[in-house]
Formats: C-alpha cells, structure tokens, sequence
C-alpha cells in the first residue's frame, strides 16, 4: 500500500536553479514529515524534517513547505549544486511507523 | 558519536543459505529499526526494537527472517533459506524517543545482500 506519493521520478536542474520535489500522502494519523537524500552506496541521510503545526521551515538552501488540508508538502532547494545531485526520499511517520515515497533522482548540470 | 554502523557492507549468498547482519546503532538510542530498500524504491519498514522489546513487526517480515536486539544494544537480522527475491539493500536506523512521539531516525550505511 502506497501511502506516500512522491513526484517527479526524476529531476534535472541547472546550477544555480530551484529543485521543487512534491509528496501526497493519505493517513491523516502522520504527524512528522523527513526528508532524505541519499548517495549511491549509502544510507539515506536526514535533510530537514517537518511537523504539522507550522506550513514551512527553511534550513539553509532547504526549505519544505507543508498544506495539511491538502495533505501535501514538497522540498524546495535554493540555488542548487552538482553536490546535491542524489536521490531524495520524503517520509511521514506516526509512532514511528514510518512510510517512504518511492525516491526523486536529481541532477543538478554545471 | 560514530554513527549507525552495518556489517557487513556486502554479502553474496547461494539460494538456500542463511544470512545473519548486524547493525550498531548511536550510542544511548533506544529505537532500532530495520528496513529493506530494492533498487528504485524508498525503504520498506520491517522491524523495530525499543530496547530489546521487538514492538513491531511488518508483514514483509515472513517466517525466514528473524530479528534480535539482546540486552537493547546491537541487533542482528537473520534470514534464513535465502531466496533470490530476498536480494536488496538492507538498512538499519536508530532513534531516541519516549512515548507515542516520532522522533528523529538516523540511519547506517546499509548491507547490499545479493542472493545467487
């Protein structure tokens, strides 16, 4: 069961551009959305998390914004770098039953 | 803090063989979880330990996989009479939490199983 929807499947972004990720998901009952990124060859790495009582929250180039009444939240990334070319995975989780979206592979062109 | 570390990194296993992986989680976390990623997907929960109480288990987990958290340290993951579809990337994770609240997962590197 699917139920967390993550798009697109891929991204290619030029350096210095904006990477918009998008998620749905479906159980109203989560009640923390992580964001991933992953290398090739390793673990997935925490990025930036959100809860559901605040609609955004910005770490550095990262910022996820987040539409309870939608039940959506996507990723933005500023000014992205070859560096950040990955795969991202966003997560919701309730009680620590946590339920990934299937992955975006980015790639960021110099 | 050294991290969640895995071993081993990589197995290559006959069909029918039994595997056994073993993951090291954060110092003083309580949570463990384990997860199995295949190429193209995000990772699937499998299995989570609070201490060394199994609280959870999912249905992906059949009968041939086996989880155990002693003494809510290290845990290891069994699986036994590999099959080819058992082949993926397994993933360790570890939290600290208390209470019903999620909390934040770290996760190790991973051990890549390939199943001949």
């Amino acid at each position: 069961q699917q139920q967390v929807k993550q798009s697109p499947q891929s991204l290619i972004v030029q350096k210095g551009g904006i990477s918009i990720i998008n998620c749905a998901y479906e159980n109203t009952a989560f009640d923390y959305f992580p964001w991933y990124q992953q290398f090739p060859g390793k673990g997935p790495a925490l990025l930036i998390a959100i809860r559901p009582d605040v609609s955004e929250k910005k770490e550095g180039r990262f910022t996820i914004s987040f539409n309870k009444s939608a039940k959506q939240f996507s990723l933005h990334i500023m000014d992205s770098q070859p560096g950040d070319s990955a795969t991202y995975f966003c997560a919701a989780s309730n009680n620590n039953d946590m339920r990934f979206g299937a992955g975006t592979r980015l790639t960021v062109k110099p | 803090d050294t991290g969640v570390s895995q071993n081993p990194r990589h197995k290559i296993t006959k069909r029918g063989q039994n595997v056994t992986f073993r993951c090291d989680p954060i110092s003083e976390h309580n949570r463990l979880y384990w997860y199995r990623q295949t190429l193209g997907q995000g990772p699937e929960f499998l299995t989570y330990f609070q201490n060394e109480a199994q609280l959870e288990k999912s249905r992906l987990l059949s009968d041939r996989f086996s989880a155990e958290r002693p003494k809510g340290s290290f845990s290891t993951l069994e699986i036994q009479r590999t099959e080819q579809g058992d082949s993926a990337m397994y993933l360790c994770a570890s939290s600290f939490g208390a209470g019903g609240a999620t909390d934040t997962q770290y996760f190790g590197p991973g051990t890549r199983l390939t199943v001949l």
